[in-house]
């Protein structure tokens, strides 16, 4: 089946250090992918997505290109901030019916000042 | 309002008590999700809602029971559940058609004693 799979965390960076945190995916087809941020207390929120190969998605300064190639989608920011602490999931929709997300085990990162 | 909201955010039962989460979205969406998130482990799906109808149920105990009267609102009714229950409950809600991902709500936060 698909499967997707994260770098282990614990991630600790200092602030403005360059963030990439790695998502290798196990896929048939094509799927969309996608990056959620989830902060303390909260749900996950979409990052960003790209739904085909070499696409880039982008938001907040956070960028993740689909590689279909080396079957990845690494997250990526150039200056960390603080605030960027948080949960990140790297997904993968398939579809069986409904939509569905295949999410990674998600990867903690801490940024200190 | 907008969004995936989630009632109660905290939810403290006893392992003999019937509860029920409630998960209402605005979004117009057609395919509403349940999804458990527990310490070091990946999310769970649990149950997925296409267009009112369950269209997955991944092995999950009889003890949680899942209903969506209609394409706005989820619930989840618990009765007799165990310690190794208590999580995180994620609702998600999507746009059957097209690679949008999910938007989820901030969770109930279940501790059962």
């Amino acid at each position: 089946g698909n499967s997707v799979t994260q770098m282990e965390g614990p991630v600790t960076l200092s602030e403005e250090a360059f963030l990439t945190i790695n998502c290798t995916y196990t896929a048939t087809g094509y799927p969309s992918l996608f990056w959620y941020v989830q902060y303390p207390g909260e749900g996950l929120q979409l990052l960003l997505k790209a739904t085909k190969a070499d696409d880039k998605g982008s938001n907040k300064g956070f960028e993740a290109t689909y590689r279909k190639e080396t079957t990845s989608f690494h997250l990526e920011k150039g200056s960390v901030q603080v605030s960027d602490s948080a949960v990140y999931f790297c997904a993968l929709s398939e579809r069986q019916g409904a939509q569905k997300l295949v999410f990674g085990q998600g990867t903690r990162l801490t940024i200190n000042p | 309002e907008t969004g995936v909201t989630q009632t109660p955010r905290h939810l403290v039962m006893g392992m003999t008590n019937k509860k029920s989460l409630k998960c209402e979205q605005h979004l117009g969406h057609n395919a509403m999700y349940w999804y458990k998130q527990s310490a070091k482990k990946p999310l769970e799906l649990m149950f997925v809602y296409s267009l009112e109808e369950r269209v997955e149920n991944n092995s999950v105990p009889s003890r949680f029971s899942p209903e969506c009267p209609n394409s706005s609102h989820l619930f989840l009714h618990l009765h007799t559940l165990q310690p190794e229950d208590s999580a995180l409950y994620l609702c998600a809600s999507s746009q059957d058609e097209g690679p949008h991902g999910y938007t989820f709500g901030s969770g109930t936060r279940l501790t059962v004693v």
